[in-house]
């Protein structure tokens, strides 16, 4: 089955400055790259996703790339909030969609004011 | 409500007792999702359904664990003769479009403690 490697484990950045995280994956199939955002105590809600017939997708603050060859994708935050403070986690799927994601074990972003 | 709603929230109980989850999903999509969440990792597929046919099962779901969507709405998670590392979070979620393709909604969950 599919194997998702998240990196790092903890991040902590200066308010302002870009983050960035960077997930691993196994199955070459897979197709459906999305990100979730956990707040403490909330649910996981997603803030982007890829699929694999792009390289890159850009939403305000936040990008997502994606190399095919490498089996490699990042998230990448610029211009940091005290808001962005979260558990990230990647995912990947080889059915398109919702079906068969696989999770990774989770990024703790902390936004240093 | 167009979330996915999630009963009870917090349940303490002691090993060996059975417990069950209740989750209601938005509304006429016939996809429902359960998955296991344990402290500091990220959500493990346990389970799928569309409608009331379950499709998919993962090798987490041992036989002390059933899910069931009778009417293919409304689903329960049942536990039975509880362990330890039972302990966890159990949500549920919906394919936030009725098609199923991309985001998953997921609900608040219910978070499991056994004592």
């Amino acid at each position: 089955g599919e194997n998702v490697e998240q990196h790092p484990s903890t991040l902590s950045v200066q308010e302002g400055d870009s983050a960035v995280i960077k997930c691993t994956y196994s199955d070459s199939a897979s197709n459906y790259f999305p990100w979730y955002k956990q707040e403490l105590g909330k649910r996981p809600q997603l803030i982007i996703d890829i699929r694999s017939n792009v390289g890159e997708k850009k939403d305000q603050r936040i990008a997502v790339t994606l190399n095919k060859t490498a089996k490699h994708f990042s998230l990448h935050i610029t211009e940091t909030q005290p808001e962005d403070s979260a558990v990230y986690f990647c995912a990947a799927s080889q059915r398109g969609g919702a079906d068969g994601l696989t999770f990774g074990k989770g990024t703790h972003l902390i936004i240093q004011p | 409500d167009t979330g996915v709603s999630q009963d009870p929230r917090h349940k303490i109980t002691k090993r060996g007792q059975n417990v069950t989850f209740r989750c209601d999903p938005i509304s006429e999509h016939n996809r429902l999702y359960w998955y296991r969440q344990t402290l500091g990792q990220g959500p493990e597929f346990l389970t799928y359904f569309q409608n009331e046919a379950q499709l998919e099962k993962s090798r987490l779901l041992s036989d002390r664990f059933s899910a069931e969507r009778p009417k293919g709405s409304f689903s329960t998670l049942e536990i039975q003769r509880t362990e330890q590392g039972d302990s966890a979070m159990y949500l549920c979620a919906s394919p936030l479009t009725a098609g199923g393709t991309g985001e998953l909604f997921f609900g608040e969950g219910s978070r499991l403690t056994v004592l």
